[in-house]
């Protein structure tokens, strides 16, 4: 299985509204990251987890709260956030520093 | 931030060509991927160059790497519409934590005319 999967697939929440992305992956992989794309723009890094702890936030703001509850899942925690925040998200897992195996994204508006 | 730039940002060509795209990075690294991404969803690898080779070839993929220049381009021959897609290199380069992450290039977004 060289899966990552995410979901959900499209979100569209309001500016008051919590919601969660989640990212699972059975590879074994034990680093996976959370990535944040603008259309026409690059993956930007957000956050790494490494064997289950965050080793780097690239100074994202605190709306977003990312969580590693064991080695298969990756969870990002939405709150209060912006009409900028729009964006496509991405998990990604890796073992070492091989190749990453990227998930579909979730597709999130912000109204 | 990006590791680098890519060029050129937007290529266009006819099926049957080939297509080459340059990737230029700022820190040393251990190897060099190139990555592709269709219509905005998940990116997929499509090779790994490490920093002790010069060429590596997969398929219809060619890349080469000059660490001395910083360096690395990826040739697509033959190409076909079911190319078109952006391409990005990536490599681990060193945050202001001095750890190291998976950061992209600039990409280029690849047309190929049928």
């Amino acid at each position: 299985d060289t899966e990552v999967t995410q979901t959900p697939k499209h979100l569209v929440m309001g500016m008051t509204n919590k919601k969660s992305l989640k990212c699972e992956q059975h590879m074994g992989h034990r680093a996976m990251y959370w990535y944040k794309q603008k259309a026409k723009k690059p993956p930007e890094l957000m956050f790494v987890y490494s064997y289950e702890k965050l080793s780097i936030n690239e100074s994202v703001p605190s709306r977003f709260s990312p969580e590693c509850p064991n080695s298969s899942l990756l969870n990002l925690h939405l709150h209060a956030l912006q009409p900028e925040d729009s964006a496509l998200y991405l998990c990604a897992s890796r073992l070492g520093n091989t190749e990453a195996f990227f998930g579909q994204g979730t597709r999130l508006t912000v109204v | 931030s990006q590791q680098g730039e890519e060029d050129p940002q937007a290529l266009s060509i006819q099926e049957g060509e080939n297509a080459t795209m340059n990737c230029s990075y700022k820190t040393s690294i251990n190897n060099l991927q190139w990555y592709r991404q269709n219509s905005g969803r998940g990116l997929v690898h499509l090779i790994l160059i490490r920093s002790n080779e010069r060429e590596k070839h997969s398929g219809r993929l060619r890349v080469t790497l000059d660490t001395s220049k910083k360096s690395s381009s990826l040739l697509i021959t033959a190409s076909r519409a079911a190319d078109t897609a952006s391409y990005f290199c990536a490599t681990d380069a060193q945050k202001d934590t001095g750890r190291r992450a998976l950061t992209f290039g600039s990409g280029t977004r690849l047309q190929v005319q049928p």
